[in-house]
């Protein structure tokens, strides 16, 4: 089974600042989708961004990037430019590419932003 | 419309009552799943309809009960609920499971006396 790891439960940073979210996972897949998703107080997930494991390239969107390493299993979030709309809990998430209806979520990152 | 939308925001039962949470999209999307979040905790997975169709009940106890009665609707109904169901239930739709296009709804906030 696959497992998702977030060892970071809260992390801050300073507006404009950047800051790096830390996710690892665990599989024996070797074609899988990695997501990024945002869940403000408003309590809707967003998807912030997705990486496909077959692509070498890091996702990008905008302010927000990831650093993919696949053979370390990892994927951080990195936000540039942080603004107080950035405020959310961050989750990792994964997905099979082979019956890939289950999403597994990990526990999850709070991020505050510090006017 | 790149809208899912949950009614109720929020539903205060008790144990024995019956109610229904409801679920909506009009994206064209063919997979539909059910989610479970206590507070301060990732989501949980209860249920995936593929195509109308139950395709994944992660071993969900029979007091819920899913039903979709057409591609752009979703429906959880709720009977005997214990306190300890008391949660965020959200709902999420995506085109033949590709999560890169998937889109969820706010939830509902439930709470079970």
């Amino acid at each position: 089974a696959q497992t998702v790891t977030q060892s970071q439960p809260e992390m801050s940073v300073q507006e404009a600042e950047t800051v790096t979210l830390s996710c690892t996972y665990d599989t024996s897949e070797s074609d899988y989708y990695l997501f990024w998703y945002k869940q403000p107080p408003s309590r809707q997930m967003i998807l912030v961004i997705r990486q496909e494991a077959y692509k070498q390239q890091n996702a990008t969107e905008n302010r927000f990037s990831v650093n993919f390493q696949k053979a370390a299993k990892s994927f951080s979030l990195k936000i540039s430019d942080s603004q107080l709309g950035d405020a959310a809990m961050y989750f990792c998430a994964y997905s099979s590419n082979f019956g890939n209806e289950k999403l597994t979520f990990g526990t999850g990152t709070r991020l505050t932003i510090i006017p | 419309d790149t809208e899912v939308t949950q009614t109720p925001k929020h539903l205060v039962m008790g144990m024995t009552n019956k109610k229904s949470l409801k679920c909506e999209q009009h994206m064209g999307h063919r997979a539909m799943y059910w989610y479970k979040q206590k507070a301060k905790k990732p989501p949980e997975l209860m249920f995936v309809y593929s195509y109308e169709k139950l395709s994944i009940n992660e071993s969900v106890p029979s007091r819920f009960s899913p039903e979709c009665p057409n591609s752009s609707l979703l429906n959880l109904h709720l009977h005997a609920l214990q306190p300890e169901d008391s949660a965020l239930y959200l709902c999420a739709s995506s085109q033949d499971g590709d999560w890169g296009e998937a889109f969820f709804g706010q939830g509902t906030r439930l709470t079970v006396v």
